[in-house]
């Protein structure tokens, strides 16, 4: 079975430009949640969609936000990027909500 | 975000010395994993913990749920290169959200 997919792998950009970062979960997977994961702050929860609808939120701007397809794939998208947004993010996938989450390679994004 | 206390944060070891590394909370947590991350990739499952006192074991890793549900352990045996990483441990909280450790940096010298 494969993994869980994440494109592009990396990514730069400049200040204020935006970002869409794509996620493909396990097959059959319906839940997929987003994290920052940066040297400073370690692993930071961005959100979780489950069957299209948004179930959870971190404590993220508005410039952060996401979606998920009914095939269960999903999109991060961040407006007006900031130099502190570069960091490393990590698509997870899992059955259900409350089950085990398997983690993507990540998106490592530069913002310059 | 809310984090969980690991530690070591860091730990230098000669190969064939065993490992133990631990997380704790202030919160009750319903499922307890831990995973490792190379540089560049990102975290692979290693142990999951569905109950209280629950102790798992994957080749030369094992790991415990604590009894509290406020900790977990995590081991390993007869460390070689290929264990370094960073190690992570994950908890659900009882709110259904997971939260992650800060990790624990693993070198293993040969």
């Amino acid at each position: 079975k494969a993994g869980v997919t994440q494109t592009p792998r990396y990514l730069i950009k400049t200040r204020g430009q935006q970002v869409t970062l794509s996620c493909s979960p396990i097959s059959g997977h319906r839940s997929v949640s987003w994290y920052q994961q940066t040297p400073g702050q370690g692993l930071q929860f961005l959100f979780e969609y489950f069957s299209e609808t948004q179930r959870n939120k971190g404590n993220f701007p508005g410039r952060f936000s996401g979606r998920q397809f009914s095939n269960s794939r999903s999109e991060m998208n961040v407006s007006t990027l900031e130099l502190g947004d570069s960091a490393l993010y990590l698509c997870a996938s899992s059955l259900g909500s409350t089950e085990t989450q398997y983690f993507g390679p990540g998106t490592r994004l530069l913002v310059l | 975000g809310q984090q969980l206390n690991q530690s070591p944060q860091s730990m230098f070891i000669q190969e064939g010395e065993d490992v133990s590394m631990n997380c704790t909370s202030s919160s009750i947590f319903n499922t307890w994993l831990w995973y490792k991350q190379e540089p560049g990739e990102g975290p692979v499952l290693l142990i999951a913990l569905y109950k209280a006192g629950e102790l798992t074991s994957n080749g030369r890793l094992t790991a415990q749920f604590g009894i509290t549900r406020k900790d977990s352990f995590l081991n390993i045996s007869a460390s070689i290169p290929s264990d370094v990483g960073i190690y992570f441990c994950a908890g659900r909280s009882t709110g259904n959200q997971f939260y992650f450790g800060t990790g624990t940096s693993l070198t293993v010298i040969p």
